[in-house]
């Protein structure tokens, strides 16, 4: 299985703050990556897929990018809504798998 | 508008069966693959399988695969896990997810809560 490895587990930040959070994969995906953002008592939001696509609807301070196997969601300018656990998925090949989150907080 | 809406979940006993259901809507629901994630008490996310449009052929997660079954009725708009001899490491909520071709799990349900225990 393909396993996804996020960096940090979690992290604290100014309202403003670029912050960049990372996932490295195991093995060669491609573009096969997506982003999701998870708060409590929601469903997860779709934030990026393949790689750097903005999924519909997430403001344009999220962007996603990809150098070799590294992964990396960044928000340019931290608000307070960010506060939430980010995953990444691999769909590149089955079984499916998730990296175990990173939990974002405002400092 | 998409709306997807688990039930089924609750509180089972180690080694029952139990069957969850994801009514779907605002969409075809014949046109799409779903899947089911599941979230542990501990937020792991895991991916239990998927199911293609039109139910002929399912993928599963190695470690879930003789226990889980994914179907659907189109029909019916509604797809289906039927979990068996669960066990306390199956606690978890359960998400029902609408695949958009090259999108990727694009809309979530708000879950069912399983909670296996004696």
């Amino acid at each position: 299985d393909i396993q996804l490895t996020q960096s940090p587990s979690s992290m604290s930040a100014s309202l403003g703050d670029r912050v960049s959070l990372t996932c490295q994969s195991s093995q060669g995906i491609g573009n096969y990556l997506s982003w999701y953002q998870h708060k409590p008592g929601k469903p997860p939001k779709p934030m990026i897929y393949y790689a750097t696509n903005l999924a519909d609807g997430v403001p344009s301070r999220f962007s996603g990018s990809r150098s070799g196997s590294d992964y990396s969601l960044t928000i340019s300018s931290l608000e307070s809504e960010d506060t939430a656990i980010y995953y990444c998925l691999q769909y590149d090949e089955y079984p499916l798998t998730f990296g175990s989150g990173t939990k974002l907080e405002i400092k | 508008e998409v709306q997807l809406v688990e039930s089924g979940g609750g509180l089972v006993q180690p080694g029952a069966s139990l069957k969850l259901s994801c009514v779907a809507s605002g969409f075809t629901f014949s046109d799409y693959w779903m899947s089911w994630v599941r979230q542990t008490p501990g937020k792991t996310m895991e991916w239990i399988g998927d199911i293609k449009y039109d139910g002929s052929y399912t993928n599963y997660a190695p470690s879930l695969k003789n226990r889980f079954t994914i179907s659907r009725d189109n029909a019916k708009s509604t797809l289906y896990l039927q979990m068996s001899n669960v066990r306390s490491e199956d606690t978890a909520t359960y998400y029902c997810i609408l695949n958009y071709p090259g999108i990727p799990f694009a809309y979530w349900g708000q879950g069912t809560l399983v909670t296996v225990s004696s």
